[in-house]
């Protein structure tokens, strides 16, 4: 079974633009959470999506913003980039029968570089 | 005070020593523990994952929780250069925000042949 993929893999910016990142999760996976890392505040969460609605959300401002299709797949759009947004965001899928402990699974990640 | 502390490293170990790896946390809704490795510029890989209290053994890896210390632990036996990479705890609960994985902030171990 294929696992998470995410496109695309680098990415380089400058400050005030946007970018859209995507995420096919491992398929029959309904559940999909987003996270970045960064070395200096380590994996933090982003949201998560389940069956076209976000279902949690973390302490990030409203530029960081997603939205899942029917089939699974997500994205996530960064509107308005600053130099702080320079990460490794990170797709994880799960099956998400109950919504809570489900083990999930990483995608290699999304480099972005914000100049 | 983050919810979950887990020691920086760097961690380096010889090839064969037995390593072990801890988290500590504030939450206690948490109920879900998973240990995750994490090569460079890779995504983390699961390796062990535990719910509640108690031990959990998968060859090499053994992951021990105790809630009412609100303390986990993975060890690894026979360490082999592989494992060198950056060890991640994680945890969650079952409602609300806790129902989110909450990590630790990473272990760099290195393996020395």
């Amino acid at each position: 079974k294929a696992g998470v993929t995410q496109t695309p893999r680098y990415l380089i910016k400058t400050r005030g633009q946007q970018v859209t990142l995507s995420c096919s999760p491992i398929s029959g996976h309904r559940s999909v959470s987003w996270y970045q890392q960064t070395p200096g505040q380590g994996l933090q969460f982003l949201f998560e999506y389940f069956s076209e609605t976000q279902r949690n959300k973390g302490n990030f401002p409203g530029r960081f913003s997603g939205r899942q299709f029917s089939n699974s797949r997500s994205e996530m759009n960064v509107s308005t980039l600053e130099l702080g947004d320079s990460a490794l965001y990170l797709c994880a899928s799960s099956l998400s029968t109950s919504g809570s402990g489900e083990t999930q699974y990483f995608g290699p990640g999304t480099r972005l570089l914000v100049l | 005070q983050k919810e979950v502390e887990q020691d920086p490293g760097p961690l380096s170990v010889p090839e064969g020593a037995i390593v072990s790896l801890n988290c500590t946390y504030s939450n206690s809704a948490f109920q879900y523990f998973m240990w995750y490795r994490q090569y460079s510029r890779k995504g983390p890989e699961l390796l062990m994952y535990t719910y509640s209290s108690g031990n959990k053994e998968d060859g090499r890896f053994t992951a021990q929780v105790d809630k009412s210390s609100k303390y986990i632990s993975l060890f690894i036996r026979d360490s082999q250069p592989s494992d060198s990479a950056t060890y991640l705890c994680a945890m969650s609960g079952v409602s609300g925000s806790a129902r989110q994985l909450t990590f630790g902030s990473g272990t760099q171990l290195t393996v020395l042949p």
